[in-house]
Formats: structure tokens, sequence, C-alpha cells
């Protein structure tokens, strides 16, 4: 089946140890998305890619990064985590080119604990 | 920005009652979406519903996009069901940017 795969499930990290979070999809979605949700919160967008262009959001902290080096893969780098860092961290995809619609479809997420 | 508020924020039910979950949105969307967020985190995508009506199974949601509001209903529920359920809509405007609503929690016990 299609999917949106992220790795891993569950990550510890000590504070300020950068650590990297991985998101695949094998449905050929040319937009990749990355959002943070903390607990008892809705998902917060923090940028997005369409195709190889990145757009990220006004109040994304310097603190994270993104990389995309093909269709398939995005990548969530947090350069120095803070507790305040501590969430899921959600990928999500969408082909709105292809599709004429932007429906979005989520992959399982990424609990970031930071000790 | 564009405001999403959904109602109500919690509710409990019994294995097989029905419920009406409401969202509501202060502009004009070119795309609505629900998801039902499972206890582990995932979001699964329930309906894309700009407009109209729309039905899956026990499943049903309704857009009245000129009224900016949309409806999921959940008929007999299941424990399965229980979760956090979340609209989240497109502006008509700039970069089809999801935002989500408030979110409605539901707990079905048996």
């Amino acid at each position: 089946d299609a999917m949106v795969i992220q790795n891993p499930r569950y990550q510890v990290t000590q504070f300020g140890k950068p650590v990297t979070l991985s998101c695949s999809q094998t449905l050929n979605h040319n937009v990749m998305y990355w959002y943070q949700q903390k607990s008892s919160q809705a998902p917060k967008l923090l940028f997005h890619y369409y195709d190889k262009d990145f757009n990220n959001e006004a109040d994304t902290p310097d603190n994270f990064q993104s990389r995309r080096p093909n269709t398939s893969f995005c990548f969530l780098d947090i350069r120095s985590p803070g507790l305040g860092d501590a969430a899921m961290y959600l990928c999500a995809t969408s082909s709105p080119r292809d599709r004429g619609i932007d429906e979005q479809f989520f992959g399982p997420g990424t609990r970031l604990t930071v000790l | 920005g564009i405001q999403v508020e959904q109602s109500p924020p919690d509710l409990i039910l019994q294995e097989g009652a029905n419920s009406t979950l409401r969202c509501n949105f202060s502009d004009s969307v070119n795309n609505l979406q629900w998801f039902h967020q499972n206890p582990w985190g995932q979001l699964i995508n329930l309906f894309y519903i700009p407009s109209g009506t729309k039905q899956n199974g026990r499943l049903s949601a309704t857009t009245v996009a000129t009224e900016r509001y949309s409806l999921l209903y959940i008929s007999s529920s299941q424990t399965t069901d229980s979760g956090v359920y979340f609209c989240a809509v497109v502006m008509n405007t700039g970069f089809q940017k999801l935002v989500f609503g408030t979110g409605t929690r539901l707990l079905v016990s048996p």
C-alpha cells in the first residue's frame, strides 16, 4: 500500500544534542510537510517543500531545519533540542498538481523526548 | 488569520450512541478535511469535503461552505472511535496551508 513512513517512531535525545527525524513516502506526491504537535494541541506547520522549493513558516525557530534530497524522502533536523521541543512530529504529503486537490496524508509521527 | 473552532471540546458516549461534531470557520475556504487522531498519535483521514455531504460506513460529513461550518456525524459509536477529531481548512488565498481546528476529544465507553 502507498503510504507515508516515519522513522523512528520514538526518539529520545539529550538537551542540546542534534537529532534528525526521517520521513519517506511511496505516494509520489510533490509536496511534503513537517508539523509539530505538542500535548493537547493541534498540529502546527513548521515548513513544507513544494517539489524542491523550501517554504518556512514565519514563526518556525531557526533551530529547525529540513532537507529533501529527492521526491521520496524528507528530513527534519533539530540542531540543539531544548526541553520545549519535546513533541510529536508529523510528516504529511499532498499532490495538488497531479490530483487537482490538495488532500494531505499523514505519517504515524515521531514522538520526541528531550532529557 | 482564519479561526477554526470545534465543538464540543470533550464528549463522552456510551457505545452504540450517535454524535455530531461541529467545525466553524471564520473565512472562505478551498478545502476542508476531517481527521481522527488515534491514541497512538496518527492522524487518519476521514473526509476531504470542501462542500456537500459524504458518507463512509458509520461516519458521514456535511460542509456548508456558504455558512462556514462542517459537521461530522458518528453513528453507533464503538470504543475504537475514541480519540481526538480535528477539522482542518485551507483558505481561498495564498499557499494551500492546512489550519487545524481546536479538536474534539471523544471517549466511547463500553
